[in-house]
């Protein structure tokens, strides 16, 4: 997996502005991502999955753009709010036996935004 | 509100102490997994049952010792820890089921402090 950084890489946007947030993975035999959001004091939450065979997924006010020629997964938010401040998390999920999926984080990008 | 329940939200021990950590679902999930996350990091795998069986042990050191009383149910007995043991330990549970993305449902974590 990704090596972990001594420190969070930070983006920090207007509200209003459109964030790209990145992250590269390491397993091409990944077959699952997922981006969570982490709010201060709080567990991650889903936001989006998308699965390898897809390139873009959209939801609301988020789209998942993933690149399997260069191992690259980004998150779009449009219209971004200070709600959006938080800590997004890119996981890829390595299948499991029985069936399901156990998802592995990379090292998280802090977004904040400011009013 | 988070679907899983975390308790206690905070928790002070020393060295020798004996303690527990708990969580609870109750949305019919069949794995539940626990994650240790220090400040700035990814939440790093310890643990997974699965139909309450532990499928999955991350080479966790036995001084944290799972336990799934039942599917609804899990545990984190604490004995021995370190300071370096201090982190937030985060509770999820999935679905697994073969299809299934993967989507991990996180508790709010309990935020643990080794004197």
């Amino acid at each position: 997996g990704e090596s972990v950084g001594l420190h969070l890489p930070t983006l920090s946007v207007q509200e209003g502005d459109n964030s790209i947030i990145n992250c590269a993975y390491s397993n091409s035999a990944s077959d699952y991502f997922i981006w969570y959001k982490q709010e201060s004091g709080k567990g991650p939450q889903f936001i989006i999955d998308i699965r390898s065979n897809m390139d873009k997924r959209q939801g609301q006010r988020v789209t998942v753009l993933l690149n399997k020629t260069v191992k690259h997964l980004s998150l779009q938010i449009a219209a971004t709010q200070p709600g959006d401040s938080a800590v997004y998390f890119c996981a890829e999920n390595h299948h499991a036996s029985g069936g399901s999926y156990i998802p592995t984080f990379g090292r998280g990008t802090s977004l904040i935004v400011h009013p | 509100d988070t679907e899983v329940t975390q308790t206690p939200k905070h928790l002070v021990m020393g060295m020798t102490n004996k303690k527990s950590l708990k969580c609870e679902q109750h949305m019919g999930h069949r794995a539940m997994y626990w994650y240790k996350q220090k400040a700035k990091k990814p939440p790093e795998l310890m643990f997974v049952y699965s139909y309450e069986k532990l499928s999955i042990n991350e080479s966790v050191p036995s001084r944290f010792s799972p336990e799934c009383p039942n599917s609804s149910l899990l545990n984190l007995h604490l004995h021995a820890l370190q300071p370096e043991d201090s982190a937030l330990y985060l509770c999820a549970s999935s679905l697994w089921t073969s299809g299934n993305t993967g989507e991990l449902f996180f508790g709010e974590g309990s935020r643990l402090t080794v004197l």
